[in-house]
């Protein structure tokens, strides 16, 4: 158990529909990172939050958002979702010590 | 541009005998470089980093790599293989430590079989 904890585990949705995936990271851990892992592009990096301000952007469609909020969770919000959008999410956090991303179990999202 | 290279998608491999799970990476700066598992329906478990020094890095599960600037290398290794090491290994080049520790490139990742 890598102590950052992510729900839900499974969405199911329809094309078009906006869903929320979410991210506790590790205690006092202040960085959450985004990956998409697809068949296709394999483990792509979408986004980083650092104590509530965004760091970093990769390969994040504009019809995704992120935030980071005061008690450090993180929601990715996904909108007018496509087929492939379909993928497993992960989050991962890392800490001023660790040096370390440590991930979370992810949320497999399916789109019919 | 950074990047990272698994050349092998999958390896099958019997039980007890020994593994080495390639990597090559691509990092202008000095590379931070880890392994990591993930077993089927499982989020991803660090078996493994380096950042500087030794350059034979020891990890969890009985792992090592060796950090190979020459060859731009780190390749993952384990004298005897058990069932249970059976999942997808990736290899990873990240930048920064602590606050400043940013994104991880990922390779495509190598699937590993054990047969019994």
């Amino acid at each position: 158990d890598s102590g950052v904890t992510q729900t839900p585990k499974h969405l199911i949705t329809a094309t078009g529909q906006r869903v929320t995936l979410r991210c506790s990271p590790r205690s006092g851990d202040l960085s959450v990172y985004w990956y998409q892992q697809s068949l296709d592009q394999g483990l792509q990096f979408l986004i980083q939050y650092y104590n509530g301000e965004e760091r970093a952007k990769g390969n994040i469609l504009e019809r995704f958002s992120a935030q980071q909020f005061p008690d450090l969770h993180s929601e990715l919000n996904l909108s007018s979702l496509e087929l492939g959008d379909s993928a497993l999410y992960f989050c991962a956090s890392s800490g001023l010590v660790t040096d370390t991303q440590y991930f979370g179990p992810g949320t497999r999202l399916t789109v019919l | 541009a950074q990047s990272v290279t698994q050349p092998d998608i999958h390896i099958t491999v019997s039980e007890g005998a020994s593994l080495e799970l390639r990597c090559n990476y691509s990092y202008g700066a000095t590379p931070y470089l880890f392994w990591y598992v993930q077993s089927p329906g499982q989020g991803l478990q660090l078996l493994l980093k380096y950042f500087s020094g030794d350059t034979l890095v020891q990890g969890i599960k009985g792992f090592e790599a060796e950090f190979k600037r020459s060859q731009s290398s780190f390749n993952l290794r384990k004298p005897s293989v058990h069932w249970s090491d059976a999942a997808e290994y990736f290899c990873a080049v990240g930048a920064g430590r602590g606050s400043t520790l940013g994104r991880l490139y990922f390779g495509r990742g190598t699937q590993l079989t054990v047969w019994p």
